[in-house]
């Protein structure tokens, strides 16, 4: 069975930095894109970029490029999304999702819920 | 970026009835469009691919059709699990968008 377990929710402060993780199990995690989408409470879907954990190869959103720092440890089969520097405004849930290639989301994480507050 | 526009934002259906659901694109996203239900509380699941295309362990109720920049998403008769919200996303175009959603609730 296909999974993605995503670390646990934080709570943080403005100018912290953060590092959530995504697991891959159930199947070959170096094939097989990994990308990252926010939801911001109330709100919609929006895609944050992607990463192709069999080579690091990523495609960031033009809206998260700069903010956010993607990556993937193969030997572990997880991949990250990391942030120097944390806004309010980085309050959100994020989730994985799984790609075979750049196109649909086949498989999804349960969601990172990240709190910034000060 | 593509911009995809849902509509309705929300619909109200009585159960066992039919909801027809619609996805604009703001340019030609061929069949490269996917549909997403998300229940509160949980992370979205793929319903449809390649809009017609059903993802696996998705009952027939479930339809795409459209191409190009028009796409519609059928709930032949709504049971009480399909009361969610529902987004469209094209994958054609770099970067990938998602529409903002429709909301399905009961009438």
């Amino acid at each position: 069975e296909v999974q993605l377990v995503q670390s646990g929710a934080e709570v943080k402060k403005p100018g912290e930095s953060l590092k959530i993780s995504c697991k891959g199990s159930g199947y070959t995690f170096t094939s097989y894109w990994i990308g990252w989408v926010r939801q911001m409470p109330g709100k919609g879907l929006e895609w944050m970029g992607i990463i192709y954990p069999g080579d690091s190869n990523t495609r960031y959103s033009p809206s998260f490029q700069g903010q956010v720092t993607f990556s993937a440890d193969k030997s572990i089969s997880t991949a990250f999304l990391q942030w120097n520097s944390l806004k309010a405004s980085d309050t959100a849930m994020y989730y994985c999702a799984r790609q075979r290639a750049p196109n649909w989301f086949d498989s999804w994480g349960q969601g990172t819920l990240v709190t910034v507050s000060s | 970026e593509t911009v995809m526009t849902q509509s309705p934002a929300t619909v109200a259906v009585s159960p066992g009835e039919r909801a027809t659901l619609s996805c604009r694109a703001s340019q030609s996203v061929s069949s490269n469009l996917a549909w997403y239900q998300q229940n509160p509380g949980q992370a979205p699941r793929l319903l449809i691919y390649e809009t017609s295309s059903r993802a696996t362990g998705i009952p027939a109720r479930f339809s795409g059709s459209g191409s190009g920049t028009e796409f519609t998403l059928t709930i032949s008769s709504l049971q009480s699990e399909d009361f969610a919200v529902y987004y469209c996303q094209q994958y054609n175009y770099w970067p990938l968008t998602f529409g903002q959603g429709t909301k399905v609730e009961i009438k």
